[in-house]
């Protein structure tokens, strides 16, 4: 299994302004993912961070607003762009290794509130 | 689109009581998998199931997946106060390599 770790762990954020969001594996990975989990709810995917090239978005998430790097294959970034309330949420990095099914590992999550 | 629909959303039993929570998809799927988050942590990974018809134990708990491949259950017996949390079924989405969650039941446990 792979051992995930997110910073921050929370923040408390300005409408308006941004957040960078990290996410460090302790072992190379094929494939990364970003989710956002609102409270209560189930997880939505955000995007699959591709190693050296731009990320792959889900219906309804778009790159201005949460731009995602991936430099190499134990490390992704996911910027939150210009916040609203609305973007208030739990963001989870997950990761997988294709090839050894769908089982996947996630992160801590990082809880942000923006006021 | 593809959906997994799971229910109920919300169950409440008393300590030593059994559970069960179903899911169901749209289309036929490739495998199931089931994860459990306590309150306040991350999705955990339970298990996968692949074969139609499959039946997994892990303690307590039983995972079955349907004849049909489009559903799926996990019971688990007189639960206990650490089985508190949400248990969420988890496709494949039809194209890609990605997951689709589906809503989750969240189980308490009284003492």
């Amino acid at each position: 299994s792979a051992v995930i770790s997110q910073k921050p762990s929370r923040d408390i954020c300005q409408r308006g302004t941004s957040l960078t969001i990290q996410c460090q594996v302790d072992s190379q990975v094929t494939m990364m993912f970003w989710y956002r989990q609102q409270p209560g709810q189930s997880l939505t995917l955000i995007a699959t961070a591709n190693q050296g090239s731009e990320a792959t978005y889900e219906s309804g998430f778009v790159i201005d607003k949460f731009p995602i790097s991936r430099p190499n294959l134990t490390f992704s970034t996911l910027t939150v762009s210009n916040m609203s309330p609305e973007d208030s949420s739990i963001y989870l990095c997950s990761v997988r290794n294709r090839g050894q099914g769908y089982e996947q590992y996630f992160g801590p999550g990082t809880r942000l509130t923006v006021t | 689109g593809q959906q997994v629909m799971q229910i109920p959303q919300y169950q409440h039993v008393q300590e030593g009581e059994d559970f069960t929570t179903y899911c169901n998809s749209s289309t036929t799927l490739s495998n199931i998998q089931w994860y459990k988050q306590r309150p306040g942590g991350h999705p955990v990974f339970l298990i996968q199931l692949v074969k139609s018809g499959e039946v997994k134990k892990q303690k307590r708990l039983t995972f079955q997946f349907g004849e049909a491949k489009k559903n799926s259950s996990l019971h688990i017996t007189a639960t206990q106060t650490t089985d508190v949390g949400t248990y969420f079924c988890v496709g494949p989405m039809e194209y890609g390599n990605k997951l689709v969650f589906g809503a989750g039941t969240i189980l308490r446990v009284k003492s």
